[in-house]
């Protein structure tokens, strides 16, 4: 099953800056997910990133503030933008291993904003 | 939209107890998960399931496709076993996964 590596781990950062999460996927993933958990709420998924096209966003998430790249079938990257403290969350990258063995997850980045 | 309620949403319990932990969800899916997210935020897969019961060592889930619900079970419970454990379905409308807020799982020694 993939391995995902996930960084930072954690951060801090200041109002009005921007974070770049990155995923390393060891193998070759058609889809990667990015989810947002705040504190005391579930997981949220953002946005869906296909290799070669543009992200699939949720409702109520844009490409303006959370910026998905996805190089190649084994990276991608997502961006918060010009933070505030409400983004202060949890954020994970996520792919799909063979059907019938479920998900597997980074390790999560800890976000803060102050 | 799929609703996914777990409970309880907080429990301790005493090293050896049998634990359980509920999900339902309000639309029909294609599959549950069981997820344990660490205090650092990591989550691990536990189970896929589409049917019936499955099995990893003290950890037993069981799904009622009918009734729109899954047990997570933990037989004699240790500490390593605090975390917190979310129910997570696919389908329903939804890409990717709808997730319940989770149980937080504190087992006392």
């Amino acid at each position: 099953s993939a391995v995902i590596s996930q960084k930072p781990s954690r951060d801090i950062c200041q109002r009005g800056t921007s974070l770049t999460i990155q995923c390393q996927v060891d193998s070759q993933v058609t889809m990667m997910f990015w989810y947002r958990q705040q504190p005391g709420q579930s997981l949220t998924l953002i946005a869906t990133a296909n290799q070669g096209s543009e992200a699939t966003y949720e409702s109520g998430f844009v490409i303006d503030k959370f910026p998905i790249s996805r190089p190649n079938l084994t990276f991608s990257t997502l961006t918060v933008s010009n933070m505030s403290p409400e983004d202060s969350s949890i954020y994970l990258c996520s792919v799909e291993r063979d059907w019938g063995y479920g998900y597997t997850f980074g390790s999560g980045t800890r976000l803060t904003v102050v | 939209k799929n609703e996914v309620e777990q409970s309880p949403q907080n429990l301790t319990a005493q090293e050896g107890e049998f634990i359980t932990i509920n999900c339902s969800y309000s639309v029909g899916i294609s599959a549950l998960h069981w997820l344990q997210q660490h205090p650092g935020g990591g989550i691990v897969s536990l189970f896929m399931l589409s049917s019936g019961k499955k099995k990893h060592g003290r950890l037993i889930a069981t799904i009622n496709i009918q009734e729109k619900h899954s047990s997570l079970h933990i037989t004699a419970s240790h500490p390593r076993d605090s975390a917190v454990y979310i129910c997570a379905v696919l389908g329903g409308g939804a890409d990717g996964l709808t997730f319940g807020k989770g149980t937080h799982l504190i087992i006392q020694p």
